[in-house]
């Protein structure tokens, strides 16, 4: 069964800190890995994703992808008390669209 | 300009009853997927369409039935609602190429009393 695993924090980070956020995925096949960001009471929002090994960045987002170890990360530089919300991770197979979600990490930014 | 709409945002019903959640998409996807989130924030994917043909059904009661009538819209109908049925249900869609990335709609809050 393909799974996908996260701290389910919650993790706290002073504002200005990087807030370090993992995740790892049993499935070897799995080919793409995505980061959401939901707030409570909202939906989940695509922040980034990521298919090749090494480091993708967007703004104050970095994906960190390591497909030998099974291993994907989101830094977020120069935290905000706005990223406080719960960070999903999701892991899609080759040419699948189905998504394997993480049960989220919960990252409060500490004014 | 809502990418994914769904109606309605909340649903107060008692046990037994059938109700119906209705999602729309203007992203010109192909594909659209219906998520349980429970309590405990876990989501988990229910179903799957690709241009109104079911591509993923996954182990959930038959008393949910998904129908599309079009590539732009996916309903969710539940009958005879349980207890354990309260959550909310997102619907998402992504293309059927690239790398699947998926947008989700504002979720409909179910609560079966």
């Amino acid at each position: 069964q393909k799974e996908v695993e996260q701290n389910s924090g919650p993790l706290s980070v002073p504002e200005g800190a990087i807030a370090s956020l993992n995740c790892t995925y049993s499935d070897r096949g799995s080919q793409s890995f995505f980061w959401y960001r939901q707030y409570s009471g909202k939906s989940p929002e695509l922040i980034m994703f990521i298919y090749s090994n090494g480091d993708k960045e967007d703004g104050r987002f970095t994906a960190q992808l390591n497909k030998a170890s099974q291993y994907v990360s989101l830094l977020i530089r120069d935290s905000q008390p706005s990223d406080s919300a719960t960070y999903l991770c999701a892991a899609s197979g080759a040419g699948s669209y189905q998504l394997t979600f993480g049960k989220g990490t919960k990252l409060s930014v500490i004014p | 300009d809502t990418a994914v709409s769904q109606t309605p945002k909340y649903l107060v019903t008692q046990m037994g009853n059938d109700k119906s959640i209705k999602c729309e998409q203007n992203l010109g996807h192909d594909t659209m997927y219906w998520y349980k989130q429970d309590s405990k924030k876990f989501l988990k994917i229910m179903f799957s369409y690709n241009n109104k043909e079911l591509i993923i059904n996954e182990t959930v009661p038959n008393r949910f039935s998904p129908k599309s009538p079009d590539k732009a819209h996916l309903n969710l109908h539940i009958n005879s609602l349980e207890l354990g049925d309260s959550a909310v249900y997102f619907c998402a869609s992504s293309r059927r190429d690239g790398y699947y990335e998926q947008y989700f709609g504002p979720g409909t809050r179910l609560t079966v009393t």
